[in-house]
């Protein structure tokens, strides 16, 4: 069974970095599937903010692109997301998930709470 | 980037009666396109992908149908396990993948 589970501070100050971790079980990210990142502010609904191959190709959504990084791990198992210059805006709950080969998301973390502020 | 729109945005539905999602979007995205369920304060899962596909472990009483800009997920024999909000995704052209803005089912 895989399983996902985000890793990170909760609380980011803004003007900031904000940095999670996604650790994989039961699959091993080397062997294929993207891997990404999606929020979810409280109250609202889900936003896509990118996805990595395996292989380290990345895609991110054009409205947080300039801010965005996502990389991955494999000797881990793990993947990880950045996201700069944070504000208030950027409070969230971030789920780490993997994308089937066309693009559904068939796993899911359980979510990590990051709020931005001071 | 495609918008989905989904409708209504609140759905009431008696035990047992049946519950009918609706999800358009702004251009075709075929059948590249899946529903998901979240549950408070749970993850979203998986519910249909290829717009009429059930994922692993979903009940036979949730189907999907549609294609190009139409989409509907139909729930039959409501239960009070099924309150949750609903999403929908297309993932024809990508990036970015995008949602729709969710549809809350409540149990009257």
């Amino acid at each position: 069974q895989v399983q996902l589970q985000e890793s990170g501070p909760g609380l980011v100050k803004p003007s900031e970095t904000l940095s999670l971790t996604c650790a994989v079980s039961g699959y091993s990210i080397s062997s294929g599937y993207y891997w990404g990142w999606i929020r979810q502010p409280p109250g609202k609904g889900l936003e896509w903010i990118g996805s990595i191959y395996h292989s380290g190709s990345t895609y991110y959504n054009p409205s947080l692109k300039s801010r965005v990084t996502i990389s991955v791990d494999t000797s881990k198992n793990q993947f990880s997301l950045k996201l700069s210059s944070v504000t208030a805006a950027d409070t969230a709950v971030y789920y780490c998930a993997r994308n089937s080969g066309s693009g559904c998301v068939d796993y899911w973390g359980q979510g990590t709470l990051v709020t931005v502020s001071s | 980037e495609v918008v989905l729109t989904q409708s209504p945005a609140t759905l009431s539905v008696s035990p047992g009666d049946r519950a009918t999602l609706t999800c358009r979007a702004s251009q075709s995205v075929s059948s590249n396109f899946a529903w998901y369920q979240q549950r408070p304060g749970q993850a979203p899962r998986l519910l249909i992908y290829g717009a009429s596909a059930r994922a692993t472990g979903v009940p036979a009483r949730f189907s999907g149908s549609g294609s190009g800009t139409e989409f509907t997920l139909t729930i039959t024999s409501l239960q009070s396990e099924d309150v949750a909000v609903y999403y929908c995704q297309q993932y024809h052209n990508w990036p970015p993948i995008t949602f729709g803005q969710g549809t809350r089912l409540e149990v009257k």
